[in-house]
């Protein structure tokens, strides 16, 4: 069975720092491209960051681009996601979600997320 | 930056079809993709490439694209598909998702 599993999330201050994972099974993980989507409370999804299976290719959203910064560990079946100078408009549920080559760019596979609250 | 409009509500009878557009700029020439979401759930993808469906999801969801527009169509729409419905393209090196449909059965 295909699971991802985020954790990390929390509360934490403005300006401050947080470091989620995501920890995969039930797939050969090194072979798939993966993402991380943010959905705002009562709000749409907004997708963050790419990474290829390899790690070479990474891309992100303008809105994070420089705070965020997503990496892999396919020895340990892992995605991480850093993120700094954490706002208030960051508070949010995490997911992060896969695809293989075979559905042309659609997440296949989605963990159940992790809540971030940014606040004093 | 790219953008990919959706109508935020759409309503349907139980049995009857629900058809939920998501315009952008030359959609027909990127591949589209739908995700239902229930709520407290995680997103799952209902229709990729334009009109395919995963394993698993039932054949009355379909999907199509072409010019300018891409349309999920739920066929004898079941009071199950109830949910909020997410466009998804890629744009050059970015993914852009629609704002949402809230699908309501009534």
């Amino acid at each position: 069975e295909v699971q991802l599993v985020e954790s990390g999330g929390g509360l934490v201050q403005p300006g401050g720092s947080l470091r989620l994972s995501c920890a995969a099974s039930g797939f050969i993980f090194s072979s798939y491209e993966m993402n991380w989507v943010r959905q705002a409370p009562g709000k749409g999804l907004e997708w963050l960051s790419y990474i290829i299976s390899s790690g070479a290719t990474i891309y992100y959203a303008d809105s994070v681009k420089g705070r965020f910064s997503i990496s892999r560990d396919n020895a340990k079946n892992s995605l991480y996601l850093q993120m700094h100078s954490l706002r208030a408009e960051d508070t949010a549920v995490y997911y992060c979600a896969g695809h293989g080559g075979y559905t042309y760019g659609a997440f296949e596979f989605w963990g159940r997320g992790t809540l971030v609250t940014v606040s004093s | 930056s790219y953008e990919l409009i959706q109508p935020p509500s759409v309503s349907v009878s139980p049995g009857q079809t629900a058809s939920i557009t998501c315009s952008g700029d030359k959609l027909g020439d990127k591949d589209a993709c739908w995700y239902q979401q229930k709520p407290g759930q995680s997103p799952v993808l209902v229709i990729y490439q334009d009109n395919k469906r995963p394993s698993g999801i039932p054949e009355r969801f379909s999907g199509s694209n072409s010019g300018n527009t891409a349309t999920l169509t739920i066929s004898g729409t079941q009071a199950m598909d109830e949910a909020d419905y997410y466009c998804q393209a890629w744009d050059s090196s970015t993914v852009v998702f629609g704002g949402g449909t809230r699908l309501t059965v009534l």
